[in-house]
């Protein structure tokens, strides 16, 4: 099993819509879990962290924990063609100690205007 | 603040020489760390430091990587000698903690062509 796994996508949502994204992963000792943003030919940057269970309200962001699941999602409200990028789950193992981030592959949004 | 550095942007070089990546964190970050980004593999850690001190590099491919942190303003990542396998993206980052509580700020990255 991947430590960090997303559907690649791409995930297409039209305007104004919900898009919703998904992140398993599998140390269930993990804390720290975190949503990336990543714009074609760009860096990743840091959009939403949570490390409780439930969720965690940011603008037209939601990030959501279930620990119990090993699940990890995003929402994006009034979707916008701006939103269109590759967005990357990023988890802090625990495996031995606190470890850096492993990163999914991530999903590719793509929101029709 | 200026956010992470990285340089160069873009670098094209033959099979066989010797690359050096330059990144400089942002100040007061005490964590460092460096990643490959393919397409296959998605984002790789290859090394990161604390407090100027490398704490992991099992990530680095092979002995032709190595990597540097002579202060906590600078860090360079070396691949010597290259090979076209080694193309990608590299990117540094850096963060307040190792507990990655904070999550990591991103450099802009190298894009790394071997021909």
């Amino acid at each position: 099993q991947k430590e960090v796994e997303q559907n690649s996508g791409p995930l297409s949502v039209p305007e104004g819509a919900i898009a919703s994204l998904n992140c398993t992963y599998s140390d269930r000792g993990s804390q720290s879990f975190f949503w990336y943003r990543q714009y074609s030919g760009k860096s990743p940057e840091l959009i939403m962290s949570i490390y409780s269970n439930g969720d965690k309200e940011d603008g037209r962001f939601t990030a959501q924990l279930n620990k119990a699941s090993q699940y990890v999602s995003l929402l994006i409200r009034d979707s916008q063609p701006s939103d269109s990028a590759t967005y990357l789950c990023a988890v802090n193992m625990r495996r031995s100690g606190n470890t850096p981030l492993v990163f999914g592959k991530g999903t590719r949004l793509s929101v029709i205007a | 603040d200026a956010g992470v550095i990285q340089s160069p942007r873009h670098e094209v070089t033959e099979m066989g020489q010797e690359v050096t990546l330059r990144c400089k964190p942002i100040s007061g970050h005490n964590s460092l760390f460096w990643y490959r980004q393919t397409m296959m593999r998605g984002l790789e850690l290859l090394i990161y430091f604390n407090n100027n001190v490398p704490i992991d590099d099992s990530g680095m491919p092979e002995d032709r990587f190595s990597a540097k942190m002579p202060n906590a303003s600078f860090s360079t990542l070396k691949i010597q000698p290259s090979e076209p396998r080694d193309s990608a993206v590299y990117f540094c980052a850096s963060s307040f903690g190792q507990l990655t509580n904070y999550g990591y700020t991103f450099g802009s990255g190298t894009r790394l062509t071997v021909v």
